[in-house]
């Protein structure tokens, strides 16, 4: 049981690039989320999912945008990368198969990507 | 205003002290509560959830105050490893879902 994983853990890329980063949670969880992390910022939510084929927006979603094609996986993608997106980005997920606001999240250990 | 608000601290204090932290939050229909820690560089885990009534496990103290909208924190009898950041997480209901926000977090410092 790997719990929360995440793909790649650093990533540098140029301005301009993409690049998709994966979650993969194996505790059949409905809840996914994506969350960015930067200093003095706390995390703030990117977008999330509350089932398999469902995406919504966060906080902060302006320059991503996400995929859950399977229950598993929950993917987030960077279409043109900036240097404002430099961050360090947690996967999270919660939640069986009813929706309760007592769930807790279980967090990926976290992608470090800089943007030159 | 942010939703959820955290002194960002440090607080420093001695090994074997008891130390307490407050977190405030504006939605008044937020539906749960939690605290989280996190170390350097690592992922948030949970802590432990808030509830009504209050709850103790251990060392740790959480309280919850709806009608003045904070959650406390408080650690009784520091030891080192309990130095970390803590963040304060509040679940609120949007179109049938619950959606978390995080506070800042508060950094806690315990020396020798």
């Amino acid at each position: 049981n790997a719990g929360v994983t995440q793909t790649p853990k650093f990533r540098v890329l140029k301005t301009g690039q993409s690049m998709t980063l994966l979650c993969a949670q194996d505790m059949n969880h409905e809840y996914m989320y994506w969350y960015r992390q930067d200093p003095g910022m706390g995390l703030r939510l990117i977008h999330y999912s509350v089932g398999e084929g469902t995406t919504a927006k966060g906080e902060v979603p302006d320059g991503y945008n996400v995929s859950r094609l399977k229950k598993q996986n929950f993917l987030l993608g960077l279409e043109s990368a900036a240097p404002s997106q430099t961050s360090v980005y947690f996967c999270a997920s919660s939640g069986g198969s009813s929706f309760r606001s007592t769930d807790t999240q279980y967090f990926g250990p976290g992608t470090r990507l800089t943007v030159l | 205003r942010k939703e959820v608000e955290q002194d960002p601290g440090p607080f420093n204090v001695p090994e074997g002290a008891t130390v307490a932290f407050n977190c405030t939050y504006s939605n008044s229909a937020s539906q749960s509560f939690f605290w989280y820690r996190q170390d350097c560089r690592k992922e948030p885990k949970l802590l432990m959830s808030v509830y009504s009534s209050g709850n103790e496990d251990g060392r740790f103290t959480a309280q919850l105050n709806r009608a003045s909208q904070y959650i406390s924190l408080l650690i009784r009898d520091s030891k080192l490893s309990d130095s970390a950041t803590y963040l304060c997480v509040v679940n609120g209901a949007s179109g049938g879902s619950y959606i978390p926000t995080f506070g800042r977090g508060t950094s806690l410092i315990v020396h020798p």
